[in-house]
Parts: structure tokens; sequence; C-alpha cells
């Protein structure tokens, strides 16, 4: 069984550029989520998706966003990006929405220059 | 908010030699997981905990969660070099959201030959 799996793996955009970042989940998985690891903080959650719809968010400005499509896989966007973006973007995924394991995918890690 | 705070940061033990990983959390504990990152990677599942005084244990590996789920040791025995990386304890509360999990900063563990 495949795990989550993330693109690209690295990503360079400068500031003020947007950058996409993209997740498949387990196959059977409902419900995905991002998280950021940036030097220094720490692993902190940004946004949770299941369904199709948002259904939590960290503590994050609007220009990190993202959405669910149809076969939920997963899409974080980035605008006017920042160097403090630079960090690994880590997508995990769950069963359900009640099903709290959650398995994380490789991640993808932007620097912004 | 909820706060987890993991000791030691940082740990070298010789191949061969036990060691000790420490999570403790500001509130009592929904859920208590550990996961593994190999630097720069994505993290890899190890053991949920969720009942006071549970134990679990997977290979070398055992994870305790106290009594009153407010702290939660990760122990490993004869240490490996395969060991090495970076444990994080990952927790779930009640005022979080029970998606949403808060991390630890982070233990660094070396293993020397």
């Amino acid at each position: 069984e495949a795990g989550v799996t993330q693109s690209p793996t690295h990503l360079i955009k400068t500031r003020g550029q947007q950058a996409t970042l993209r997740c498949s989940p387990i196959s059977g998985h409902t419900s995905v989520y991002w998280y950021q690891q940036a030097l220094g903080l720490g692993l902190q959650f940004l946004l949770w998706y299941d369904e199709g719809e948002e259904r939590n968010r960290g503590n994050f400005p609007p220009r990190f966003s993202g959405r669910q499509f149809p076969n939920y896989s997963s899409e974080l966007n980035v605008n006017a990006l920042e160097l403090e973006d630079s960090a690994l973007y880590l997508c995990a995924s769950s069963l359900t929405a009640g099903v709290v394991e959650q398995f994380f995918g490789p991640g993808t890690r932007l620097t912004v220059l | 908010s909820q706060e987890l705070e993991q000791s030691p940061q940082s740990l070298i033990v010789q191949e061969g030699k036990n060691l000790t990983i420490n999570c403790t959390s500001s509130k009592t504990l929904y859920g208590l997981y550990w996961y593994k990152q190999k630097y720069g990677e994505g993290l890899i599942f190890l053991m949920m905990l969720q009942k006071g005084g549970e134990e679990k244990s997977h290979e070398k590996i055992t994870a305790k969660l106290d009594e009153k789920k407010q702290q939660s040791s990760l122990h490993i025995t004869a240490s490996q070099p395969s060991h090495a990386g970076i444990y994080l304890c990952g927790a779930q509360g009640a005022d979080t959201g029970f998606q949403k999990l808060v991390f630890g900063t982070g233990t660094r563990l070396l293993v020397s030959p």
C-alpha cells in the first residue's frame, strides 16, 4: 500500500511569488492535514481538510490556503512568499475525520530567496 | 493553549546503551503520539497512547503514558545506529481540537558506534 506522497520534493521561490504544494493521501483516507516545520519553530499545524471542506486552521495568515479535491488529494498554496516561509511542509492523512492516527508524507522543502 | 516540552533536547549515547526521552504536557492529554524523523524527512509513526498508565512496545522501543495523562516517556533498549534521528511527541488535547496535533520541539538522538 502506497503511503502519503508529496510533490515537489524541493521548491525554490523568490519573495513575493506563489508556491503550490501537493499531497496525495493514503488510498481510502479522507482527511488531509498540513504542517509547517520551520527551523527553530518546531512542527506547527497549518490546515485540516476532510471530505473537501476546510475543518480547522492553525495560527497562520490568510495567504496560506489550500483545497481538497474530490479524489481527496490536497493542495497547499502560499501567496506573497516571505523569507520566513522557508520550511519543510509536511502532509499527513487519516482514514476519516473520526480517526486520530495520522500518517505523514516525506515533505516538501520550500526555500524562499 | 497546550504545550509539549521534550527533554533532553539532544542526546548522544554509545551503541548498546539504554536511553529515555520524556514528553510533558501543560494540560491533560487526549492522545499522545511518538514519531521519529530523520533530518529533513517526513515523520514515521511509532506509537500512540490514550489511556492513563498505558504502555506499548515495538521491538526495542517502549512508550508509557502516566496515570494523569500529562507525561509520556519513550525508552530505547540497547540502542543501535538505526535509532538515530529526531524523536517528536505529538498530542491532542480537548482544547486543540482532536484532529490537530500539537508537537514538542523534538529530541535529537545520536548513537555512536
